[in-house]
């Protein structure tokens, strides 16, 4: 039972452009939510999160939106960048005493063509 | 900056072999996580400890056992390698549980493979 999805198994984007990478959740009770980088060879390295009490979070060229009446989060990257080729994972953990125990999607690999 | 360091970067075992990667974290955290990485499925949880000698399955823990003795050392195991074990290990760490807004920090992950 997957209850982090990506459906998008792969993006590709011309450099400059924007890119929108999407989840989608099952589980009510996740309140914090979070997108993680990952190179090969390398661990995911953490890029932005958002409360469930929020719908939008920014941090430079990175926004996640939240819509909890969807269950969907979105990462936008603007301006996409080479170097942002990756994998992103999105991920989702629920309240009380489950924070730091995270539940992950399959994984997104974007592509920024320069 | 928070460091979380993994043992090995790259394995190779037998079938049958016992299998130990190691796991240490330098910023006191309360929480360890094992996951395993694999193409399509993401990244799922083995086990995690939220203390010292205290130990959680995660989703997957069927073939792999898991050992804290100390805070900053979580150890995962795998009783009788076999092949569909094959995988990418990673390690994380994490802030207390019930601390809001936390996210976990990542080792370089361990490439096994079994052969």
């Amino acid at each position: 039972d997957q209850q982090v999805k990506q459906n998008s198994p792969s993006l590709s984007v011309q450099e400059g452009r924007i890119s929108i990478l999407n989840c989608d959740y099952t589980n009510s009770m996740f309140d914090y939510f979070l997108w993680y980088k990952k190179y090969p060879a390398e661990g995911p390295t953490f890029l932005i999160s958002i409360s469930s009490i929020k719908d939008k979070n920014e941090d430079g060229r990175f926004t996640v939106f939240l819509n909890k009446s969807a269950k969907h989060l979105s990462l936008h990257i603007v301006p996409s960048q080479p170097g942002d080729s990756a994998v992103y994972f999105c991920a989702a953990s629920e309240g009380g005493t489950s924070y730091g125990k995270l539940t992950f999607g399959q994984g997104t690999i974007l592509t920024v063509h320069p | 900056d928070v460091k979380v360091t993994q043992s090995s970067r790259y394995l190779v075992k037998r079938t049958g072999e016992k299998v130990f990667l190691e796991c240490v974290q330098d910023m006191d955290h309360e929480n360890m996580f094992w996951y395993r990485q694999d193409p399509g499925l993401g990244l799922r949880l083995i086990y995690f400890s939220y203390d010292v000698k205290m130990k959680e399955k995660g989703d997957i823990p069927e073939g792999y056992s898991v050992s804290r003795e100390k805070k900053e050392r979580f150890s995962l195991i795998l009783e009788s390698a076999s092949t569909n074990q094959t995988s990418m290990y990673l390690c994380a760490s994490s802030l207390y549980l019930g601390s809001p807004n936390t996210e976990a920090f990542f080792g370089q992950g361990t490439r096994l493979t079994v052969v």
